[in-house]
């Protein structure tokens, strides 16, 4: 878990105002994940990158976007265009699909709480 | 897609009996179900994970058995402890991505 780090663990925005959430691994893993987490609604999953400069949008990609520049960092970017942004981020990541065995389970940062005012 | 149904969302139980959180998945292509725990505050924590290639699972208290012709998998926790007290989320899926459920808040009750 001391692998993958976010921040800042609370971030608050004014509405209207784009906000970027940092997402870290030295796990030397291929794939990373970010899912949004509200009350009752489990884990959903907004983007996910297998490989540097390639990601996909997951079940909520609207209003954010991603960047994967470096193996190392996945970038979170919450835009004006997310019309309840309000929630608790994860992030993700795991070995990836061309490892073989074991390539999915997933190890979670500690998350940030983003709270719109 | 994938769709993930969880149940039950909230349960309590004595501290010393046993605890089943059951799932169900949609996509007979899914190949993968890991079980995670989240305690409050923190982030989830895998506790144990299945394949399809596997009917039954067991790490110490906890144990996953996956019926893959009727999509549904489980959680059994058996001699529960205060600790256990947490979230417990199911997820189903495959190389690229899972699904999770809504989440089963589990209580020890000592």
């Amino acid at each position: 878990d001391g692998g993958i780090t976010q921040s800042p663990k609370y971030l608050f925005r004014k509405e209207g105002q784009n906000v970027t959430l940092s997402c870290e691994q030295n796990l030397n893993h291929d794939a990373m994940y970010w899912y949004r987490q509200d009350p009752g609604q489990g884990l959903r999953l907004i983007y996910y990158s297998q490989i540097v400069n390639d990601f996909q949008k997951g079940d909520i990609a609207e209003g954010y976007s991603v960047s994967r520049e470096k193996k190392e960092s996945f970038p979170l970017t919450v835009t004006s265009a997310q019309k309840n942004p309000t929630a608790f981020y994860l992030c993700a990541s795991s070995i990836g699909s061309l490892a073989g065995a074991n390539t999915d389970t997933q190890y979670f940062g500690p998350g940030t709480r983003l709270t719109v005012l | 897609g994938e769709n993930v149904e969880q149940h039950p969302s909230t349960l309590s139980v004595q501290e010393g009996d046993s605890a089943v959180i059951k799932c169900t998945y949609s996509d007979s292509a899914s190949n993968y179900f890991p079980w995670y725990k989240q305690e409050l505050g923190k982030r989830p924590q895998l506790i144990i994970d299945i394949r399809s290639n596997v009917g039954e699972k067991k790490d110490q208290r906890i144990a996953v058995t996956l019926n893959k012709t009727a999509k549904h998998f489980s959680l059994h926790i058996t001699e529960t402890q205060p600790e256990d007290s947490a979230v417990y989320f199911c997820a189903a899926g495959g190389y690229q991505k899972v699904t999770f459920g809504t989440g089963t808040k589990l209580q020890v009750i000592p």
